[in-house]
């Protein structure tokens, strides 16, 4: 069945540093890739998604590339701040309504 | 627009108690969902409806979830009875397929059973 591997957290960088969140997927086909954004004490956020191969999806300052290759959705930005401290979630959806997620990486910043 | 509202928040109930869960889509929204976060076993999607109707049922866990959407406006999710094992955080969500399927979460019900 559909999967998605997310690098385990918690992550914790310095402000202005570069981030990478490696995710991974297995499904049949083409699913449409997703990041998520789970502030605390709230539901979760769409942050960026891509539909198809090589599309870049892009949003506040983050950016993941969809790479069929090696099917892979990582997420990047390259100076993080301390208001993205947040769970962030990659997940993929194909077909029908339904979205697997990975298992979320925690991600503080210090300032 | 309000987003998806979740009643309640916080829920605390002794093992063997009914538990109903509540959830209001936003607004012109055709497809609902019922998601479970836990540590152990991070999101899993319980239920989704379609227009009302139940499309996909197959990660309730058991008998003893049941949920319901009597109107396009209003969702619940009742656990009879509760055991700790069902202690996690509920989230409703919902899209609308014209809006390309994007799923709008509400802040999540987080239930404690003792």
């Amino acid at each position: 069945g559909n999967s998605v591997t997310q690098m385990e957290g918690p992550v914790t960088l310095s402000e202005e540093a570069f981030l990478t969140i490696n995710c991974t997927y297995t499904a049949t086909g083409y699913p449409s890739l997703f990041w998520y954004v789970q502030y605390p004490g709230e539901g979760l956020q769409l942050l960026l998604k891509a539909t198809k191969a090589d599309d870049k999806g892009s949003n506040k300052g983050f950016e993941a590339t969809y790479r069929k290759e090696t099917t892979s959705f990582h997420l990047e930005k390259g100076s993080v701040q301390v208001s993205d401290s947040a769970v962030y979630f990659c997940a993929l959806r194909q077909g029908a309504q339904k979205l697997v997620f990975g298992q979320g990486t925690r991600l503080t910043i210090n300032p | 627009d309000a987003g998806v509202i979740q009643s309640p928040r916080h829920e605390v109930t002794e093992m063997g108690q009914e538990v109903t869960l509540r959830c209001k889509p936003i607004s012109g929204h055709d497809y609902l969902f019922w998601y479970r976060q836990t540590m152990m076993r991070g999101l899993e999607l319980l239920i989704y409806f379609n227009n009302n109707v139940p499309i996909d049922d197959s990660g309730m866990p058991e008998d003893r979830f049941s949920a319901k959407m009597p109107n396009a406006s209003f969702s619940t999710l009742k656990i009879q009875p509760s055991e700790p094992r069902d202690s996690a955080v509920y989230f409703c969500a919902s899209s609308f397929a014209r809006l390309d399927y994007e799923q709008y979460f509400g802040p999540g019900t987080r239930l404690t059973v003792t």
